[in-house]
């Protein structure tokens, strides 16, 4: 059974980084690409960002380009989002989800998510 | 701000059958497939429909997909209390070469 588990989520000032990771069991994860999508309260989805199988391939959204960066590690099952320079608007609930195949291509599975707070 | 627009609301009494819409341009749902998702208050967005109209494991077929140019539609059938949910279509963006996705639909049974 696939199974994706978020954590690194928190309250932290704007400005600041913060880095989240997803655990994945119950499939090949190298070779499925993965993604980030997030929700702000009360909002709809944002796709983040999302990376190919090997990590080769990254691609993000232009509201996070040049501040959040997606990377993997498949020797451990786990997919990762630094996110530096965080705004107000960077505050939802950040989803890790599995591509059904590339990156790029539909999301089979999620995570149950974890809450990024930016405030002072 | 998405670039994939769909109506705030759909409703509909049970057993009827409600139409989300969702509208894109040729960067998007003009030039590939549109998948749909489905979120139950406080729970993770689950996929619906996806490629040309195929519906994961379990998806039942009330659910069902179309395109036409560069809008498409989610029909609900049958229409039952628990499809009470928001509702987001999706698409990959050549132009903004990512992913986006719909500005969303609640769905109320009435």
């Amino acid at each position: 059974e696939v199974h994706l588990l978020e954590s690194g989520g928190g309250l932290l000032q704007p400005g600041g980084s913060l880095r989240l990771s997803c655990a994945a069991s119950g499939f090949t994860f190298s070779s499925y690409g993965m993604t980030w999508v997030r929700q702000a309260p009360g909002k709809g989805l944002e796709w983040v960002s999302g990376i190919s199988g090997s990590g080769t391939n990254t691609y993000y959204a232009d509201s996070v380009k040049g501040r959040f960066t997606i990377s993997r590690d498949n020797s451990k099952n786990t997919l990762f989002l630094q996110m530096n320079s965080l705004r107000g608007e960077d505050t939802a609930v950040y989803y890790c989800a599995k591509n059904i195949v590339v990156a790029g291509s539909p999301l089979d599975y999620w995570g149950q998510g974890t809450l990024v707070t930016v405030s002072s | 701000q998405s670039v994939l627009t769909q109506p705030p609301s759909a409703s509909g009494t049970p057993g009827q059958r409600v139409t989300i819409s969702c509208s894109g341009s040729s960067s998007n749902i003009g030039s590939g497939t549109v998948d749909w998702y489905l979120q139950l208050p406080g729970t993770a967005p689950k996929l619906l429909i996806y490629g040309h109209n195929q519906r994961p494991s379990g998806v039942p077929d009330r659910f069902s997909g179309s395109k036409s140019g560069t809008s498409a539609s989610l029909a609900i059938s049958g229409l039952q209390s628990e499809d009470e949910a928001d509702y987001y279509c999706a698409a990959w963006d050549d132009s903004l070469n990512g992913y986006v996705f719909g500005t969303g639909t609640k769905v109320t049974v009435l």
